[in-house]
């Protein structure tokens, strides 16, 4: 089947300063990429989806200069979170979509940390 | 706006039993609704995927029907086993593909 991967799994900074999540379809071109974010027992909020080579469209909430989404490429998506404070510290997940397809293919997840 | 809700929140059965897990949406214009399993840390592997137009789906032990019309979908895990411990996360697709999510169920089966 289809697999995405995330880099890293977990990652530990310091407030204030810029983290870069990488979202990768292994063996299948993605068309559409999703961000989401999940708090603690809570389920998963989408932030933002990606179409290559097109700006991201935000969810309502979500701070598109805080959460920088790049889809460079139909194998590669990465989230920046700029500035990054205490209250970002989540459990981030990807998904990918290939083009006339309806599953979406989710990532492992990214436990991020800001101290 | 779609809210998708499951209940209950956890549920603890010993091995051998079968378990009835529940989601609830609000908004019954859909395309589909699926049910996923995410182990602690970890992403998301899809169990089952229902049609708007289907009734139920069936694989293996894991059965799930949904009820368009009243917003309800069950999924049904028969004989579980310590393995099956788990959250098991309902999903809903409205349109552009994106999917609305419960806060899942979270299942401990003891040995």
């Amino acid at each position: 089947g289809a697999v995405v991967s995330q880099h890293p799994s977990r990652v530990i900074c310091k407030s204030g300063t810029s983290v870069k999540i990488e979202c990768r379809s292994l063996d299948f071109q993605a068309t559409t990429m999703f961000w989401y974010r999940q708090f603690p027992k809570q389920s998963l909020m989408l932030m933002a989806t990606s179409n290559e080579g097109s700006k991201a469209t935000y969810e309502q909430g979500v701070e598109k200069d805080k959460f920088l989404i790049n889809h460079a490429s139909l194998t590669l998506s990465t989230l920046t979170v700029t500035s990054a404070h205490p209250e970002d510290s989540s459990f981030y997940i990807c998904s990918a979509r290939i083009a006339l397809q309806e599953t979406q293919y989710f990532g492992p997840g990214t436990r991020l940390l800001v101290l | 706006k779609q809210e998708v809700t499951q209940i209950p929140a956890a549920l603890s059965v010993p091995e051998g039993e079968n378990l009835v897990l529940n989601c609830s949406f609000t908004d019954s214009a859909i395309y589909n609704l699926q049910w996923f399993r995410q182990d602690p840390g970890k992403g998301l592997t899809s169990l089952l995927l229902i049609q708007s137009s289907q009734r139920e789906q069936t694989s293996g032990r894991l059965n799930a029907s949904l009820d368009k019309s009243s917003g309800r979908s069950t999924l049904y895990i028969a004989a579980s086993q310590p393995g099956d411990s788990a959250t098991y996360l309902c999903a809903v697709r409205t349109n552009d593909y994106k999917l609305s999510f419960g806060a899942g169920t979270t299942v401990t089966v003891r040995a």
